[in-house]
């Protein structure tokens, strides 16, 4: 079945450091590619997504582009700020979203 | 309404007993999903609606779960003789249509503890 592997976490990282988060697929079909984030004591947001093959999906100067070739959507950011630190999820979305472990990202000062 | 809402945002039970959590969408959102946030499981389908009909209901682990949808809005997931395993975050989401395209919009949660 659809599935998500995300990098075990936390990810600890001083500001301005350059951040990867690791996802990679596997899928039938042709899946959406979504980032959720979520922040200590909220929701789950949308932080950025891609639609198909080499799109880039962008915001808050976070990036990932879907690589059919690698069937992978990692995340990236060049300068990390403390107000990054949350849980980050990749997902698949065929027709519900298929969720990875998610990875807790903390930034110090 | 802004966004999602679900209530009660915490509840606590025993085991055994019957729970219920409820979901509003966002208003105009025709597709509604309900998912599972658990330290051992991670986030989980469990359900989704499409209209008023569920066309995939593959998430929920046992027939003590149920959920329905009115009207084209309220959702509510039944819990029937809830067991320790149950307790988790439940999730709601909505998004204007059904489809691999479209962004879901999350609620807070209710967050079931069972004793």
């Amino acid at each position: 079945g659809d599935s998500v592997t995300q990098m075990e976490g936390p990810v600890t990282l001083s500001e301005e450091a350059f951040l990867t988060i690791n996802c990679t697929y596997t899928a039938t079909g042709y899946p959406s590619l979504f980032w959720y984030v979520q922040y200590p004591g909220e929701g789950l947001q949308l932080l950025l997504k891609a639609t198909k093959a080499d799109d880039k999906g962008s915001n808050k100067g976070f990036e990932a582009t879907y690589r059919k070739e690698t069937t992978s959507f990692h995340l990236e950011k060049g300068s990390v700020q403390v107000s990054d630190s949350a849980v980050y999820f990749c997902a698949l979305n065929t027709d519900k979203l298929i969720f990875g472990t998610g990875t807790r990202l903390q930034v110090f000062p | 309404g802004a966004g999602v809402s679900q209530s009660p945002s915490n509840k606590v039970t025993e085991k055994g007993k019957d729970v219920e959590l409820r979901c509003d969408p966002i208003s105009g959102h025709t597709a509604l999903y309900w998912y599972r946030q658990s330290l051992g499981q991670g986030l989980e389908f469990l359900i989704y609606f499409q209209g008023n009909s569920a066309p995939d209901k593959s998430g929920l682990p046992s027939d003590r779960f149920s959920a329905e949808r009115t009207g084209g809005s309220v959702s509510t997931l039944t819990i029937q003789r809830t067991q320790q395993e149950d307790s988790a975050v439940y999730l709601c989401a909505s998004s204007s249509y059904q489809g691999r395209y479209n962004e879901q919009f999350f609620g807070p949660g209710t967050r079931l503890t069972v004793l």
